[in-house]
């Protein structure tokens, strides 16, 4: 079965300073991997996805994600930390069903402080 | 372009009864996805549809049931209600169900459900 694991709870990071959001896949089969985040009493919103292709992703908000399939992990990175990105984080991948089913990791919570 | 509409936004059941929560997708999106969040069980799939036919179906009791109407909107009916189902159920749509957007979805707000 198609699995995540998101082996942090929180993350904290200094504004300004670079962020990592950890995830490890596992999958039978090519990965389609993604990240989503919440903020609070809010849905969910797609920042990038991994589906083929090249091993680092861009996303929205300035947000990447590299993919390494040797370690099995996509981890999500910011170059430079800003408090409004603090929210939580959810590393997805695509269910064997296909289509838009979705397996969901626990969830990060990532705080930026001043 | 307005986003995912999901009615009612909050509401309080008590313990047997049933609930329907209504969906609205983007214009032009085919596919609706619905998933439960809860604190202790995180977000899980519950169904997929897509030109109103039931695409993928998660491990849920039948007393989850949903249905996909011609213009799109879905609807999630929850049968007998337990206490256990207390959560924001979340509703997404997507243009397609497969090809390159696979997976990128629109997640509207959630309704979030009580029960007593």
């Amino acid at each position: 079965a198609q699995s995540v694991a998101q082996p942090e709870d929180q993350v904290n990071v200094a504004e300004g300073n670079p962020l990592t959001v950890k995830c490890t896949y596992s999958v039978s089969g090519n990965p389609y991997l993604f990240w989503y985040v919440q903020y609070p009493n809010r849905g969910l919103q797609f920042l990038l996805k991994y589906i083929t292709g090249d091993n680092l992703v861009k996303g929205s908000y300035g947000f990447e994600a590299e993919f390494n399939k040797s370690q099995t992990s996509f981890h999500l990175k910011k170059p430079s930390a800003l408090v409004s990105d603090s929210a939580l984080y959810f590393c997805a991948v695509r269910g064997a069903g296909g289509g838009n089913k979705l397996t969901f990791g626990t969830g990060t919570q990532l705080k930026v402080e001043l | 372009k307005a986003g995912v509409t999901q009615t009612p936004r909050y509401l309080i059941k008590t313990r047997g009864q049933q609930v329907t929560l209504s969906c609205s997708p983007i214009s032009g999106h085919r596919s609706v996805s619905w998933y439960q969040q809860t604190p202790g069980q995180g977000l899980q799939f519950l169904f997929e549809y897509f030109s109103e036919t039931q695409r993928n179906k998660g491990n849920f009791p039948g007393r989850f049931s949903g249905r996909q109407f011609s213009n799109s909107r879905s609807e999630m009916n929850v049968s007998t209600l337990e206490l256990g189902d207390s959560a924001l159920y979340l509703c997404a749509s997507s243009s397609g169900t497969g090809g390159v957007n696979t997976g990128e979805l629109f997640f509207g707000e959630g309704s979030r459900l009580t029960v007593l």
